[in-house]
């Protein structure tokens, strides 16, 4: 199986201020026929499932702010909020579709400071 | 629109099975894989296995194969999840996504389902 590995498991950024979180993966994931990255970036908030926010590893989903990007390739990979907002607390997780199962990070804590 | 609704909680003793369903509405049932996904109490997300909701053919977690069946009605647009030998580390929500074949990933999900397993 693939191990997703997250780092930090939590972080704490001002306001305004710029966030990253990466995520590894224990195999790549990037698929030689199309040169896509089978990596997907969610956020989850208390109660709620989880969103979709990045997959493809760099593509945004439809109705994400563009304060959200992520980039990587291969095995190591990372999501970016350029801008941190308060509505962007939340936990979140990566995942891996490269193959079955499709495994998912640890998860990330992102707080305001 | 495209909404996944789930079933309501359940609460199990152990030993015992439960079935989860998950109601697919604003899309063509049939066109996308149901993922089945669980998250136990401030855990992470640990995938549990999908169906081919055309020809029905599931896949499944080796941490689940021997316990889950994944199964769909597609006159109901609704898939299931059933997970027999329940123990009291099974307590945990568990979500379907929809899976889309286009982008690979689980881009719609369902609001949850706890199933609590106690004595």
């Amino acid at each position: 199986d693939i191990v997703m590995t997250q780092s930090p498991d939590s972080l704490a950024v001002s306001l305004g201020e710029r966030a990253t979180i990466n995520c590894k993966s224990s195999q790549s994931l990037l698929y030689s026929s199309n040169n896509n990255n089978y990596l997907a970036w969610y956020q989850q908030k208390p109660g709620q499932p989880p969103k979709l926010l990045i997959y493809w590893a760099s593509t945004r989903e439809s109705g994400v702010p563009d304060r959200f990007s992520g980039s990587g390739s291969g095995t190591d990979f990372t999501l970016t909020i350029s801008s941190l907002q308060p509505e962007d607390v939340a936990v979140y997780y990566c995942q891996q579709c490269f193959s079955s199962p499709y495994t998912f990070g640890q998860g990330t804590k992102l707080e305001i400071k | 629109q495209v909404q996944l609704v789930q079933s309501g909680a359940e609460v199990k003793k152990p030993g015992a099975s439960v079935k989860v369903s998950c109601k697919a509405s604003g899309y063509t049932f049939t066109s996308y894989v149901v993922h089945w996904v669980r998250q136990a109490p401030g855990q992470s997300l640990e995938w549990m296995g999908w169906i081919n909701t055309g020809n029905g053919k599931a896949g499944y977690s080796r941490l689940f194969q021997d316990r889950v069946t994944i199964t769909r009605d597609t006159s109901a647009s609704t898939a299931y999840m059933e997970l027999s030998s329940l123990r009291s580390e099974d307590t945990a929500v568990y979500f379907c996504a929809r899976f889309s074949g286009t982008y690979w990933t689980c881009d719609y999900w369902g609001q949850g389902t706890l199933v609590t397993v106690s004595s």
